[in-house]
């Protein structure tokens, strides 16, 4: 029973449109959420994360919005670039410090 | 400052075969963890320890073994390898509530 689903396996994007990835949980007890971005061989590196206790946060051209009443986070990349392609996973975080990571996101920004 | 590393990049094993994967960090973190990726399943935690000398069971623990003997390496063992056990595996690590920091992996084929 998967505790974080990111539902849309794949995203095409033009480049210089938005991308919007979204992600539901179901366990109540996450209150950190975080999304890792991963190429081709290589390990995950972290993009951008939200606590429970607010419902945005922004990094540049990144932002995370948090809907707690229905479990419900969300990525947006604007504007999307080439190098943006890649995949993206959503992760939460209960008490103490294991992650519960979704399944990912693959993202192709088309030039 | 080479962050997480892994050994090897890459194996092959036969079905009942051992081996070990190294995982080694430099920033003196206090938490380490093993992961592994299959495809449309994200990562899923195997192992993981919260100091040198301690290690605890993850989501998937079953045909893993872990040592984590000095602070900066964390060893993940296999000792008899099966089919299942074919995936891409991640070693991370953070200082408490820190965000993990990924190595860049070992792809490993279970024939």
């Amino acid at each position: 029973d998967q505790q974080v689903k990111q539902n849309s396996p794949s995203l095409s994007v033009q480049e210089g449109r938005i991308s919007i990835l979204n992600c539901d949980y179901t366990n109540s007890m996450f209150d950190y959420f975080l999304w890792y971005k991963k190429y081709p061989a290589e390990g995950p590196t972290f993009l951008i994360s939200i606590s429970s206790i607010k419902d945005k946060n922004e990094d540049g051209r990144f932002t995370v919005f948090l809907n707690k009443s229905a479990k419900h986070l969300s990525l947006h990349i604007v504007p999307s670039q080439p190098g943006d392609s890649a995949v993206y996973f959503c992760a939460a975080r209960a008490a103490g410090n294991k992650l519960t990571f979704g399944g990912g996101t693959r993202v192709l920004v088309k030039p | 400052n080479a962050g997480v590393t892994q050994t090897p990049k890459f194996r092959v094993l036969k079905t009942g075969q051992s081996m070990t994967l190294l995982c080694a960090q430099d920033m003196n973190h206090e938490y380490m963890y093993w992961y592994r990726q299959d495809p449309g399943m994200g990562l899923r935690l195997i192992h993981y320890s919260v100091g040198e000398g301690t290690t605890a069971k993850g989501e998937v623990p079953d045909g893993y073994n872990v040592s984590r003997l000095k602070k900066q390496n964390f060893l993940l063992g296999l000792e008899s390898a099966a089919p299942s056990q074919t995936s891409v595996y991640f070693c991370a690590s953070n200082q408490r509530i820190d965000t993990q920091y990924f190595g860049p992996g070992t792809r490993l084929t279970v024939l």
